[in-house]
């Protein structure tokens, strides 16, 4: 079966513009969590999504939002771009029963802001 | 503190030897999940092998398997017969709370960059 599928794989935009990432889920997976990657801070969680709607939330501030469709997947915003945002963007799917514990993961968006 | 501690830097290995990746955690909860995966230089994070902390056997994965010593509260990951396409950077994670409940959250180790030599 298909992956966790998240576009764009690449993308640089300008200090001050705003990005949206998307974030398509395993099938019949129906949580959606997104984690910022970068080499000073490693990986860092950002939200988790469920059934629309969100369950936790990692320490970023407002300018990182998401949203979770009733298909599943997820988009994630950062507005007002900043230098630090570049990072490898990482969202990750999970089944929600037990013992469903694996949690997957897609390739990532490479964002860069200049 | 740290939730999640690898210790090992970088780590070099002989093509078809066994390789051991330390990781050690801490928590207070009972319910726990611990997780590898490894990262090659394309970003994507792939999930390799998963421990349930009620789980009493060694959870094993084709040439992957994890050393679970609870009361160390280690996770150690071994890896058989290295290949070279096993070069990649490896990273342990742990979800804290219930297996059924609604806490996805990862918590990930700073990563050990695994060096296979032909």
């Amino acid at each position: 079966k298909a992956g966790v599928t998240q576009t764009p794989r690449y993308l640089i935009k300008t200090r001050g513009q705003q990005v949206t990432l998307s974030c398509s889920p395993i099938s019949g997976h129906r949580s959606v969590s997104w984690y910022q990657q970068t080499p000073g801070q490693g990986l860092q969680f950002l939200f988790e999504y469920f059934s629309e709607t969100q369950r936790n939330k990692g320490n970023f501030p407002g300018r990182f939002s998401g949203r979770q469709f009733s298909n599943s997947r997820s988009e994630m915003n950062v507005s007002t771009l900043e230098l630090g945002d570049s990072a490898l963007y990482l969202c990750a799917s999970s089944s929600t029963g037990f013992p469903g514990n694996t949690i997957y993961f897609g390739e990532g968006s490479w964002l860069t802001v200049v | 503190a740290q939730k999640i501690t690898q210790t090992q830097p970088g780590m070099f290995v002989q093509e078809k030897e066994a390789v051991t990746l330390d990781c050690t955690y801490d928590t207070s909860d009972q319910s726990y999940g611990l997780f590898w995966y490894k990262q090659p230089s394309s970003g994507e994070m792939i999930f390799l092998i998963y421990q349930g902390s009620y789980d009493e056997q060694n959870a094993t994965e084709g040439r992957y398997s994890l050393n679970f010593q609870k009361a160390r509260k280690s996770a150690n990951l071994v890896i058989s017969a290295s290949q070279l396409g096993d070069s990649a950077m490896y990273f342990c994670a742990m979800r804290e709370g219930n297996s059924g409940g609604s806490n996805y959250k990862l918590t990930f180790g700073k990563g050990t960059l695994l060096t296979v030599n032909p």
